[in-house]
């Protein structure tokens, strides 16, 4: 079964805790990316990759890092957690920046 | 600045009743624009693609319209059903940026 398989699916932790969030897919995209979504705000993009070792910025990068050292797999690391970037998170994989996207069901995670 | 406007945050309507879903846009210029459903604790799934070039695209009860004039695209569900409750995202090909959504609820 084609899907993006991320965990944890939920998350508490503290301020300063680094964390990573992984994700995967089966699906051999070569597109890959991660969004937040926050009540009233919408998905909005954090970070994208387009292949292997290649990740660029989307809108909302402050705070966050990837890393994309295989196909499959395109983890996000906080590295200082702060409470802003208390969120519902969500990896998406696809054949191209503007094809339809697969999602994960999304990652709670709560910085106290 | 840019911007996407999805009509409103909730729309309530009665089973059997056709849904009207509106998606806005501003300083945009879209190829082409997809709507996505989304259900609670899950994450978005895609539903359809409509290109600059194609006034409407249809499957099954799904209908969505897209005009690059006034700069909207309509998406409609026809006979909706209380299976049909979730929200639905609009979210255009510019770097996919995606609406808030709006919250359909189908009361039977």
């Amino acid at each position: 079964e084609a899907q993006v398989t991320q965990n944890p699916r939920y998350l508490i932790t503290v301020t300063g805790k680094k964390l990573t969030v992984t994700c995967s897919q089966n699906m051999n995209h070569e597109y890959m990316s991660w969004y937040r979504q926050d009540p009233g705000l919408g998905l909005r993009q954090i970070y994208y990759s387009m292949n292997v070792e290649v990740t660029d910025k989307g809108d909302v990068p402050e705070g966050y890092k990837v890393s994309r050292k295989e196909k499959r797999n395109f983890p996000l690391i906080l590295e200082s957690p702060s409470p802003n970037q208390t969120s519902l998170y969500f990896c998406a994989s696809s054949w191209g920046p503007n094809q339809p996207q697969h999602f994960g069901d999304g990652t709670r995670l709560s910085i106290l | 600045s840019q911007k996407i406007e999805q009509n409103s945050e909730a729309l309530n309507i009665q089973e059997g009743k056709t849904a009207t879903l509106t998606c806005n846009y501003t300083n945009y210029s879209p190829a082409y624009l997809q709507w996505y459903r989304q259900d609670p604790g899950r994450g978005p799934v895609f539903l359809l693609l409509i290109r600059e070039n194609e006034k409407e695209k249809r499957k099954e009860r799904l209908k969505v319209t897209f005009d690059t004039t006034l700069k909207q695209s309509l998406f409609h569900i026809t006979a909706s059903q209380p299976a049909d409750s979730a929200t639905y995202l609009c979210a255009l090909d510019n770097d996919m940026r995606f609406g808030a959504g709006t919250r359909l609820t189908v009361k039977p």
